[in-house]
């Protein structure tokens, strides 16, 4: 079975800190894709990333970046010089492609909190 | 705008009282479904449908029931609500297949008292 693990409940930092979001998954299948969405206060769910199993090019997006490592089954997320907008709830999820896909099984979350 | 609808986005009911949060999208997605979020546990799907008239059950699917006469809606049905049911819900919508993103409502707030 598919499994996400974000073992980080809560992160306090002062701004301008770096911080990292952990993420671990377990799954059996060989293609499968991971995701990072942002739930800021006002609760909605904002996408930020997707990366495909054969993909484990790091990649950066201004402020975020984002290391995938298959030797781990991580899929970590840093924020570098976190800023209060920052602030949200961060879930790391993970889809199979089997069967045209019918899950996104998501982590826990992690609260994430800059202050000023 | 591409979105997804729904509705209420805030309701307060009493147990046993039967109530539908409503799901509209607009993308012409085959795929769609239900997540409840609950602090500690993330969001767990409740049921998804991947087209018309073909629904199934995600991981907590007791107390609910669904939908999909219509490819853009997909309600949820709550038949006799209780406590337990008391969260946040959030419909999405997407193409199939694993690579594509989930588009996401703005979330119902449901307290059953």
């Amino acid at each position: 079975a598919q499994k996400v693990t974000q073992a980080q409940t809560e992160i306090s930092v002062v701004e301008k800190e770096d911080v990292t979001l952990d993420c671990v998954y377990e799954t059996r299948d060989t293609t499968y894709y991971l995701f990072w969405y942002k739930q800021p206060p006002s609760g909605e769910l904002v996408f930020l990333i997707r990366r495909n199993s054969f993909d484990e090019q790091n990649e950066i997006s201004g402020r975020y970046s984002w290391n995938f490592q298959k030797s781990t089954s991580s899929f970590n997320f840093t924020i570098t010089a976190s800023q209060v907008v920052d602030s949200a709830v961060y879930f790391c999820a993970l889809s199979d492609d089997a069967r045209g896909a019918q899950k996104l099984v998501f982590g826990q979350g992690t609260r994430l909190t800059i202050n000023p | 705008e591409a979105q997804v609808t729904q509705n209420p986005r805030y309701l307060i009911t009493v147990t046993g009282k039967k109530l539908t949060v409503t799901c509209s999208q607009n993308m012409n997605h085959e795929y769609m479904s239900w997540y409840r979020q609950d602090p500690g546990l993330g969001l767990r799907q409740i049921y998804y449908s991947m087209n018309v008239e073909v629904t199934d059950k995600g991981d907590v699917p007791e107390g609910y029931k669904v939908s999909r006469k219509e490819k853009r809606n997909f309600p949820l049905i709550l038949e006799s609500p209780s406590p337990n049911q008391t969260s946040l819900y959030f419909c999405a919508s997407k193409w199939n297949s694993g690579a594509n993103v989930l588009t996401f409502g703005a979330g119902s707030r449901l307290t059953v008292l």
